[in-house]
């Protein structure tokens, strides 16, 4: 158990619809990242926030935003939901997200768009 | 062409064989070599971790990096089934926390 905690594991939804998925960083973590896994592009990158802060942005949709909360939980918002967005989004949380720092990740919500 | 590639496999081995598993990337900035390991519908979990050029072993496991040539390397020694996994090499350097990973490879370990 990596100590990062995502909820739902699974969200079946139809396309245009928005969801919330939502992670809860590893005890004393202050940094938490959202990353994206399809089988055709693999684990991307979308975004990082640092104590309640953006830090650094991948390649997120404008339908997708997220945000850290003062009790640094993070929670990722999908938007006008299209067939694509189906994937596993894997969130991930280090101590105070330096370059050299190593990612825990949670086991993932898998998002299917029906 | 992408920062980090990865041959995707699948890679079949039988029991006890040693496994080489590579990626290569372009971006010489990176500094930090990570190789995951991602069991089936599971979160990637951090297998080994190196700075710059070198090689680096934890029991099994050796990884290797070859700054020069932009290509690391891990190696499993004595295989076993429960290494079946996908095996994620990711990488990091200026670009704040984030890594970029590899498509990631596949591996099969038969009894």
């Amino acid at each position: 158990d990596s100590g990062v905690t995502q909820t739902p594991k699974h969200l079946i939804t139809a396309t245009g619809q928005r969801v919330t998925l939502r992670c809860s960083p590893r005890s004393g973590d202050l940094s938490v990242y959202w990353y994206q896994q399809s089988l055709d592009q693999g684990l991307q990158f979308l975004i990082q926030y640092y104590n309640g802060e953006e830090r650094a942005k991948g390649n997120i949709l404008e339908r997708f935003s997220a945000q850290q909360f003062p009790d640094l939980h993070s929670e990722l918002n999908l938007s006008s939901l299209e067939l694509g967005d189906s994937a596993l989004y894997f969130c991930a949380s280090s101590v105070d997200g330096s370059t050299n720092e190593k990612l825990f990740f949670g086991s993932g919500t898998q998002l299917s768009v029906l | 062409q992408k920062e980090v590639e990865q041959d995707p496999g699948p890679l079949s081995v039988p029991e006890g064989a040693i496994v080489s598993l590579n990626c290569t990337y372009s971006n010489s900035a990176f500094q930090y070599f990570m190789w995951y390991r991602q069991y089936s519908r599971k979160g990637p979990e951090l297998l080994m971790y190196t700075y710059s050029s070198g090689n680096k072993e934890d029991g099994r496991f050796t990884a290797q990096v070859d700054k020069s040539s932009k290509y690391i390397s891990l190696f499993i020694r004595d295989s076993q089934p429960s290494d079946s996994a996908t095996y994620l090499c990711a990488m990091s350097g200026n670009q704040g926390g984030k890594l970029i990973f590899g498509q990631g490879t596949e591996l099969s370990v038969k009894p």
